[in-house]
């Protein structure tokens, strides 16, 4: 089973709300991601935890707070966004062995599309 | 860091016909995957490939590591295959699997 899950699937919210995303995947992978997509724009990289440990931060905001509680569980916690953050979140998982860790092949959750009014 | 170049940028094909996309990378990789990003958002991976052929039905790929390049073969095309298809390589550099994707060709096919 090659399945990542993502909840919400859409989400709207304020720029005082707080609200969180959720990604879970039952595939044994230790290593998680979390990508931004704009609109016609390919995805980029935020976040990358290997074994529950953030590895990677890509100077993102710091109105963006991941999450690892457990090694099949990532959150982002999203607090006081701004209207340029709307986009679709996408959340990833490889398997994240040590050596190979960049060998090895990513799978995408179906992603949470989020509008910050 | 590494520069991923797709083209085309756009490709308008009819029902049936066949196409090549190309994805050029700009140093080593240790990863490159191709997906497909349907139009509601989600990335169907189609191939990890960082070298080599590979073939599944009507979709096969081609890394040509040592020149940089790969290629996506599409045949007898359907509607269903209309979508962005993007590229994503993983620099030889990167000690973690930051996946650093192409600008996409956007697919249409027409009945």
């Amino acid at each position: 089973d090659t399945e990542v899950t993502q909840t919400p699937k859409h989400l709207v919210m304020g720029m005082t709300n707080k609200k969180s995303l959720k990604c879970e995947q039952h595939m044994g992978h230790r290593a998680m991601y979390w990508y931004k997509q704009k609109a016609k724009k390919p995805p980029e990289l935020m976040f990358v935890y290997s074994y529950e440990k953030l590895s990677i931060n890509e100077s993102v905001p710091s109105r963006f707070s991941p999450e690892c509680p457990n090694s099949s569980l990532l959150n982002l916690h999203l607090h006081a966004l701004q209207p340029e953050d709307s986009a679709l979140y996408l959340c990833a998982s490889s398997q994240g062995k040590e050596l190979a860790f960049p060998y090895n092949e990513q799978f995408f959750g179906p992603g949470t599309r989020l509008t910050v009014l | 860091g590494i520069q991923v170049e797709q083209s085309p940028p756009d490709l308008i094909l009819q029902e049936g016909a066949n196409s090549t996309l190309r994805c050029n990378f700009s140093d080593s990789v240790n990863n490159l995957q191709w997906f497909h990003q349907n139009p509601w958002g989600q990335l169907i991976n189609l191939f990890y490939i960082p070298s080599g052929t590979k073939q599944n039905g009507r979709l096969s790929a081609t890394t040509v590591a040592t020149e940089r390049y790969s290629l996506l073969y599409i045949s007898s095309s359907q509607t269903t295959d209309s979508g962005v298809y993007f590229c994503a390589v993983v620099g030889g550099g990167t000690s973690y699997g930051k996946l650093t994707f192409g600008q996409g060709t956007i697919l249409t096919v027409h009945p």
